[in-house]
């Protein structure tokens, strides 16, 4: 079975430009969850999503926003990006909303601000 | 707020020894789950093993396990029998349960297994 896939890999915008990074969890997996990591430090929780209701928020800008849709895919936002926005985006997938199953890791998606 | 504390950004066990990583973390809830991640240099993060705050009895998890002190808020990953194969980042986590999920993860702490 395929894992969590991530697309895509790598991706580089500009200061002031929206960003859409696209999540596919794992078959029968209905939670999504994001993380934002930045180089040298430990992934930061975004948001967790469960049958398409948001579950879980970080201590994130409202310029950040997500959503899932009803395949249980994800998508995460980011506008008017900044260069602190630099960073590797990872994807999660899980049975059920509660953090205690073991959450699946896609590989991220690099994105870098110019 | 909760935080989580790794001490040790670099560490190194030759093969086959025994290696100690420690954690710490700062809450005020009393129900929560404690977890560490490894993320080998692919960079997929995967759980190694986890640990439910109300329970006493350490987790474990073959060469694996956790020593869990409530009190002192400490929660150390031991790797047995080190294996190159266990050469990576090591994440703890915390999470808690009421008032909406949350995750938590401290900086991590890069662990290299010596042949």
């Amino acid at each position: 079975d395929a894992g969590v896939t991530q697309s895509p890999t790598h991706l580089i915008k500009t200061r002031g430009q929206h960003v859409t990074l696209r999540c596919s969890p794992i078959s029968g997996h209905k939670s999504v969850s994001w993380y934002q990591q930045v180089l040298g430090q430990g992934p930061q929780f975004i948001f967790q999503y469960y049958e398409k209701e948001e579950r879980g928020r970080g201590n994130f800008p409202d310029r950040f926003s997500a959503r899932q849709f009803p395949n249980y895919s994800s998508e995460l936002n980011v506008n008017a990006l900044l260069l602190g926005d630099s960073a590797l985006y990872l994807c999660a997938s899980s049975w059920t909303g509660n953090f205690y199953q073991p959450q699946h890791f896609g590989d991220g998606t690099r994105l870098s601000i110019l | 707020a909760q935080t989580v504390t790794q001490s040790q950004p670099e560490m190194s066990v030759q093969e086959a020894e025994t290696v100690t990583l420690s954690c710490t973390y700062d809450t005020s809830e009393n129900n929560y789950y404690l977890f560490w991640y490894k993320q080998p240099p692919s960079r997929q993060m995967i759980l190694v093993i986890r640990q439910e705050a109300y329970k006493q009895q350490n987790a474990t998890e073959n060469r694996f396990s956790v020593n869990f002190q409530k009190a002192a808020k400490s929660f150390s990953l031991k790797i047995s029998d080190s294996q190159l194969g266990d050469t990576a980042m090591y994440f703890c986590a915390f999470m808690k349960v009421l008032t909406g999920n949350q995750f938590y993860f401290g900086t991590g702490t890069s662990l290299t297994v010596i042949p």
